[in-house]
């Protein structure tokens, strides 16, 4: 299975600042994900990011909130923009497995407090 | 559409206890079954998975066999370990969620010395 990094594991950020968060594979994979995990909750798909096509964002998030980049095959990132304390979550990116059963596997997620 | 039941948590079990977390699954085609977990302040992990009716997963201990006839997939350990304190999400996928998983709501699993 992939190795998946994210940066920052965790940050404090002030209410209207944005943040990007980094997902690095150490292989090269055609799908990758971006979730978000609030306190005691499930995931929540934010958006699929295929490497030479725009992402594609799931009901409720979009583009302007949430813009997301994917330069390459082994690096994504997400930004989370004009925060408020609502946005405090855990934010998870992942790839899939590649073996045709559509498993994933998740980096260590980046833990997000806004105040 | 497609959707995943869990057992509501927490589970709490004293150590060398048997372990069962249900999961039932509704989809309307042939999806991949899968059981992930979550140790305090990680990422997700993969702990088994079962593709086709009548597998069984197995990883650390754990099982899981696919029933497609009750359209679950339990998870289940003879002798649970403190170390196995966690949350547990039984996920599904296939060709009618677009290759996206689809999530339960987690199971926390506390083991008690």
């Amino acid at each position: 299975s992939a190795v998946i990094s994210q940066k920052p594991s965790r940050d404090i950020c002030q209410r209207g600042t944005s943040l990007t968060i980094q997902c690095q594979v150490d292989s090269q994979v055609t799908m990758m994900f971006w979730y978000r995990q609030q306190p005691g909750q499930s995931l929540t798909l934010i958006a699929t990011a295929n490497q030479g096509s725009e992402a594609t964002y799931e009901s409720g998030f979009v583009i302007d909130k949430f813009p997301i980049s994917r330069p390459n095959l082994t690096f994504s990132t997400l930004t989370v923009s004009n925060m408020s304390p609502e946005d405090s979550s855990i934010y998870l990116c992942s790839v899939g497995g590649g073996t045709g059963h559509y498993e994933q596997y998740f980096g260590p997620g980046t833990r997000l407090t806004v105040t | 559409g497609d959707s995943v039941t869990q057992m509501e948590g927490p589970v709490t079990l004293s150590e060398e206890a048997f372990l069962t977390i249900n999961c039932t699954y509704t989809a309307t085609g042939y999806p991949s079954l899968f059981w992930y977990v979550q140790y305090p302040g990680e990422g997700l992990q993969l702990l088994l998975k079962a593709t086709k009716a009548d597998d069984k997963g197995s990883n650390k201990g754990f099982e899981a066999t696919y029933r497609k006839e009750t359209t679950s997939f339990h998870l289940e350990k003879g002798s649970v370990q403190v170390s196995d304190s966690a949350v547990y999400f039984c996920a599904l996928s296939d060709r009618d969620s677009n290759y996206q998983l689809i999530w339960g709501a987690g199971t926390k699993l506390i083991i008690k010395p």
